[in-house]
């Protein structure tokens, strides 16, 4: 199972968007409306910010919105602010109840 | 609302045993969908392995063979038995509760060395 594909870096200013995008195949990705966001602070437990390709659990601000397009998967944050800097990671199922994770990309607010 | 500790992890010589712990707290019945994902330094999160309760668990190919999710119930508690250690498997381990095949609540990890 090869990881998913992630770009290293991202950086916005504050009140920017930004997004990141998680390229799969059609094993995974493009197989199952099944890709989930996690945010991670070094040193703390990682958090769930988008499930289901779309949705957000409740709790996680409206500025967090995630879509995908047949084998890539976004993660979109609007109006950035200095507490979302953080490493941000996507999932997907893949099936058969395994999962494959992305590399990380770490967003830095300038 | 349900809560993870993580413990047992520390150093351990290639080829050697370490068994994980996973508490759950702050619910009256143990969430039945658990899984294992670590974080190696500098690398990014990758998933190890998934129990959806009884006998039915499931694990990534490079640790197939190698580790083994079990569980007792009466101490709300999962395990992670992990033998034939290698270097590669050097990782922080956290335990997640998994709904709508994501994983929703995690713990704060257990930093896990292989290094003779």
């Amino acid at each position: 199972q090869s990881a998913l594909t992630q770009p290293a870096s991202v950086s916005g200013s504050p009140g920017q968007s930004i997004i990141i995008s998680c390229a799969g195949t059609s094993a995974d990705v493009g197989n199952y409306n099944l890709v989930s966001w996690y945010q991670h602070h070094p040193g703390e437990a990682p958090k769930l910010m988008i499930y289901e390709d779309t949705n957000r659990p409740s709790g996680v601000s409206h500025r967090f919105s995630g879509s995908r397009s047949g084998n890539t998967a976004s993660l979109t944050i609007s109006g950035l602010q200095a507490e979302d800097e953080a490493n941000y990671h996507c999932c997907s199922y893949a099936g058969s109840s395994t999962w494959v994770f992305g590399g990380g990309t770490k967003l830095t607010v300038l | 609302e349900v809560q993870l500790v993580e413990s047992g992890g520390g150093l351990i010589q290639p080829g050697g045993s370490l068994r994980l712990s996973c508490a759950a707290s702050g619910v009256t019945v143990s969430p039945n969908y658990i899984t294992w994902v670590r974080q190696a330094p500098g690398k990014g999160l990758e998933w190890v392995s998934f129990t959806s309760g009884g006998d039915k668990s499931f694990y990534a190919e490079s640790v197939k063979g190698r580790f083994t999710i079990s569980r007792d119930t009466s101490k709300s508690t999962l395990y992670l038995q992990m033998n034939s250690l290698r270097a590669e498997d050097t990782a922080v381990y956290y335990c997640a509760t998994v709904s709508s095949n994501a994983f929703y609540t995690w713990g704060q990890g257990t930093m896990v060395t292989v290094s003779s």
